[in-house]
């Protein structure tokens, strides 16, 4: 299995602009969690979906913020207006029992200038 | 309020040297714990985890850690470090019932000198 896949690695998009982070969860994982890494807050869990539902969005920052889960291959982080105090690494994660725990993909490294 | 705290921001040891990272959880029943690595420019691998049973529990690359329900921590020991072994590492936990996502704590730096 090719783990969790994340993309793009790397985004640099100005302020005001929308940014669209995907995230493709391990096949048969049916949670997916999307977390946010930042120096000053550390790890903050933004949103999950469970069998592709929405189970908990109150970390998600604020209206600018949204995500959707379409099916159980793919789910997406948008940002729209952008901000630089958005910069973060977003990590998209999926699990199949969370007794086991998760998996993390390799993160999305957002620069807002 | 329920949560889990590293109280060592960073921590220096010498290859060869014992490690013992520190956590603890504030939560009224037993929680479900876990121990990840990030190393620079990756995401978090999942390095063991402990819900019930024996409170010594043994995971990847050599670490184990142990449940102290009297003491309320979830310690990461390693009896010989490795200087691959440079990363930072983040103690989680999840309650059984209500919010089911991992929270994290804060996580300490670990450095290696040779």
């Amino acid at each position: 299995d090719a783990g969790v896949i994340q993309s793009p690695r790397h985004e640099v998009t100005e302020m005001g602009q929308e940014v669209t982070l995907r995230c493709k969860p391990i096949s048969g994982h049916n949670s997916l969690f999307w977390y946010r890494q930042t120096m000053m807050r550390g790890l903050e869990l933004l949103i999950y979906f469970n069998n592709n539902v929405p189970i908990d969005d109150s970390g998600m920052p604020e209206d600018r913020f949204s995500a959707k889960m379409p099916n159980a291959s793919f789910s997406t982080l948008k940002i729209q207006p952008s901000e630089p105090r958005d910069s973060a690494v977003y990590f998209c994660a999926s699990s199949q029992d969370d007794r086991v725990g998760y998996t993390f993909g390799s993160g999305t490294r957002l620069t807002v200038v | 309020a329920q949560s889990v705290t590293q109280p060592d921001i960073h921590i220096t040891v010498s290859e060869g040297a014992s490690l013992e990272l520190r956590c603890n959880y504030s939560y009224g029943a037993t929680p479900y714990l876990f121990w990840y690595v990030q190393s620079p420019g990756q995401g978090l691998q999942l390095l063991l985890k402990y819900f019930s049973g024996d409170t010594l529990v043994q995971g990847i690359k050599g670490f184990e850690a142990e449940f102290k329900r009297s003491q309320s921590s979830f310690n990461l020991r390693k009896p010989s470090v490795h200087w691959s072994d440079a990363a930072e590492y983040f103690c989680a936990f999840f309650r059984d019932t209500g919010r089911r996502a991992l929270t994290f704590g804060s996580g300490t730096r670990l450095q290696v000198q040779p």
